[in-house]
């Protein structure tokens, strides 16, 4: 049972634009920063999104994040076969004083 | 390129003391990042472990804590983690990473992973 709450899976086709959304409560999302990871099978995680919005170096634009309240969204848009991975949203708890993450979220392109 | 790669039995009997080491390159363990694990079992999604400042500052999962030791090496600019009583339910692909800075807690490099399978 993860603090924060993912959707399993979410699909579309290329192209397309697809949401994923992380919940989460006071104690995490609704008082620090939030971050998104790509991992593509066999192959470590990979940091898309910090502190809610900002992109490292190197992350298309293609790939944005959003925070408001307890939850949070990682948005991609124009879609491409590559994106297939899995999404994990990440923040810390201030009760547990400890990061934790989403579930992850499998992401198909169809 | 800042590189990191952990170093690990592979292997671990349950009840004993799963040891792994993170080599870090191309950066200074010294400079203003802490030091982290994470950990992903066969099939399963991210748990965060901890992570360790280089002056020796520590911040642990709750339910790890009591089994979990870190420790930096700053003259061979490594970190470690111990684990002791070991599970089954502590398989998994271990991961180190580096955080963004001192003041985030997010990733931005990690090392490829080393598979730890407990059993005996």
């Amino acid at each position: 049972q993860s603090v924060l709450t993912q959707p399993p899976s979410v699909s579309a086709a290329p192209g397309q634009r697809v949401t994923i959304s992380c919940s989460g409560s006071s104690s995490n999302i609704g008082d620090r920063h939030v971050y998104w990871y790509q991992q593509r099978p066999g192959t470590a995680p990979k940091l898309l999104i910090y502190d809610n919005y900002k992109r490292p170096s190197g992350i298309p634009d293609r790939f944005s994040g959003s925070k408001s309240g307890t939850s949070a969204t990682l948005d991609i848009a124009g879609l491409q076969t590559g994106d297939e991975a899995d999404y994990y949203c990440g923040s810390w708890d201030n009760s547990l004083n400890a990061g934790v993450f989403g579930g992850g979220t499998k992401l198909t392109v169809l | 390129q800042v590189q990191l790669q952990e170093s690990g039995p592979g292997l671990v009997k349950p009840s004993d003391t799963l040891s792994l080491t993170c080599s870090v390159s191309d950066d200074s363990i010294n400079f203003a990042h802490w030091w982290g694990w994470v950990r992903q079992p066969p099939g399963g999604g991210l748990e965060w472990i901890g992570y360790i400042y280089h002056t020796g500052s520590t911040y642990s999962n709750p339910s790890l804590k009591s089994r979990l030791s870190m420790s930096v090496d700053t003259s061979r600019n490594q970190f470690s983690l111990r684990l002791n009583s070991v599970t089954a339910h502590d398989t998994a692909v271990y991961y180190c990473a580096r955080t963004y800075g001192s003041g985030s807690d997010a990733f931005d490099i990690w090392g490829r992973g080393t598979m730890i399978t407990v059993s005996s």
